[in-house]
């Protein structure tokens, strides 16, 4: 069945960074989109863009543009998230889910969540 | 502030149907289809409605979705005690370039 898995907790300081790793199993990697959406503690959800595992292309969220890097390794079939020059209110849990074959940006299915803490 | 606005709460008895409204603009649930997630506590989202009114194989058919102008609602029909989650509605937005989410509805069953 596909599934996604992502990397355990991380706690930082501010101004570091943090990469997130989200690993694809039952399906071809290269035919879907994956996104990185965040859910910061009590609150909603938040796209924070999409990548091409094909071609490496990618397209994100105007708030995140300068410190969000997407990029992906197909020989592990594996997604990253990078985000850099963390501030407190980056705390989050952060999800991979990939786009579903029922419709474009239909998320489908995500990923189990990453807690990232940023804290001095 | 989400860009699509839906209700903080909502509320019925088991076996009664509620409905959640999502209200967007001309730039993403009026010209993109209306995807519905379910979050239940401490989980996952997940993919409850899919194009406006379809449903993944396994949700059950108490769930159902429309869609209308800029607007789209979700109905659960027969409230269980299982279904208490968040609910969240989201589209493509043409202008943002964006998937963008409602601020999610809290269900609570009574």
């Amino acid at each position: 069945q596909v599934q996604l898995v992502q990397s355990g907790a991380e706690v930082k300081k501010p101004g570091a960074s943090v990469k997130v790793s989200c690993k694809a199993s039952g399906y071809t990697f290269t035919g879907y989109y994956m996104h990185w959406v965040r859910q910061a503690p009590g609150q909603g959800l938040e796209w924070m863009g999409w990548i091409n595992p094909n071609s490496g292309g990618t397209n994100y969220a105007q708030k995140f543009q300068g410190r969000v890097t997407m990029t992906r390794d197909t020989s592990i079939s594996t997604a990253y998230m990078e985000l850099s020059r963390l501030r407190s209110d980056d705390t989050a849990v952060y999800y991979c889910a990939r786009d579903s074959p029922y419709s474009t940006y239909t998320l489908d299915p995500w990923g189990q969540g990453t807690l990232v803490t940023v804290s001095s | 502030q989400s860009v699509l606005t839906q209700p903080p709460s909502a509320s019925g008895t088991p076996g009664q149907r509620v409905t959640i409204s999502c209200s967007g603009s001309s730039s993403n649930i009026g010209s993109n289809t209306v995807n519905w997630y379910q979050q239940l506590p401490g989980t996952a989202p997940k993919l409850l409605i899919y194009s406006n009114n379809q449903r993944p194989s396994g949700v059950p058919d108490r769930f159902s979705g429309s869609k209308s102008g800029t607007s789209a609602s979700l109905a659960i029909s027969g409230l269980q005690s299982e279904d208490e989650a968040d609910y969240y509605c989201a589209a493509w937005d043409d202008s943002l370039n964006a998937v963008v989410f409602g601020g999610g509805t809290k269900l609570t069953v009574l």
